[in-house]
């Protein structure tokens, strides 16, 4: 699985589009970038997964570079409740092992 | 409805001693997960199963034994507890063959 680089941490205004940055350069054609946060003292939770084309849910857009070597999380209007550690994996789709790093830690601020 | 419930949410106990994870999950799910994270948040998998075989056992001690009776429920057993076992225990479960998994709440174990 390819590893993945995040800002330890990144804060945002409450109400304004929060935009996580991920770097996957080593990322293989056939791994998915997948998207997760982890409230404070809550379970992870999906966000939201794609391959290469920018996807979007009732939750966020991933946005996908060309290249697939970086990817962007947007939290179009970030609330307080968004405040969590964001995690970014690459991993195959087929079952793939979930493989956690330090994730971003998101501050939304009021 | 809980999708993923874990008993108990906090556990504490002496060292030495032996006890167990509940989990069950109501997703009609097939692979089931345990995860631990550790004092310095790092989250990391330790078992998966698929229908109720092992598939993934990653280094941990003989200590610990998932157990699962049915596709709906992964118990984790530890025995010997020791200082370093404190963690936060999560488990999971997905489709098999996604990697959108659905977590549990988490069992916070401490032990002294």
């Amino acid at each position: 699985d390819a590893k993945t680089t995040q800002p330890p941490s990144m804060d945002c205004a409450e109400g304004r589009a929060a935009n996580l940055p991920c770097n996957h350069s080593t990322i293989s054609g056939n791994e998915y970038v997948y998207w997760y946060r982890q409230i404070h003292s809550q379970g992870p939770q999906y966000i939201i997964h794609g391959l290469k084309n920018n996807e979007t849910n009732e939750m966020a857009s991933l946005i996908i570079t060309e290249d697939r070597k970086s990817s962007t999380l947007i939290l179009p209007h970030a609330t307080l409740r968004d405040t969590a550690v964001y995690y970014c994996i690459a991993v195959y789709n087929q079952g793939g092992k979930l493989i956690f790093g330090q994730g971003t830690e998101l501050s939304v601020k009021p | 409805d809980t999708a993923v419930s874990q008993t108990p949410k906090y556990l504490v106990t002496q060292m030495g001693n032996d006890k167990s994870i509940k989990c069950e999950q109501n997703l009609g799910h097939d692979t089931m997960y345990w995860y631990k994270q550790d004092s310095k948040k790092f989250l990391k998998i330790m078992f998966s199963y698929n229908n109720k075989e092992l598939i993934i056992n990653e280094t941990v001690p003989n200590r610990f034994s998932p157990k699962s009776p049915d596709k709906a429920h992964l118990n984790l057993h530890i025995n010997s507890l020791e200082l370093g076992d404190s963690a936060v225990y999560f488990c999971a479960s997905s489709l098999e063959g996604y990697t959108e998994a659905f977590f549990g709440q988490g069992t916070r174990l401490t032990v002294v």
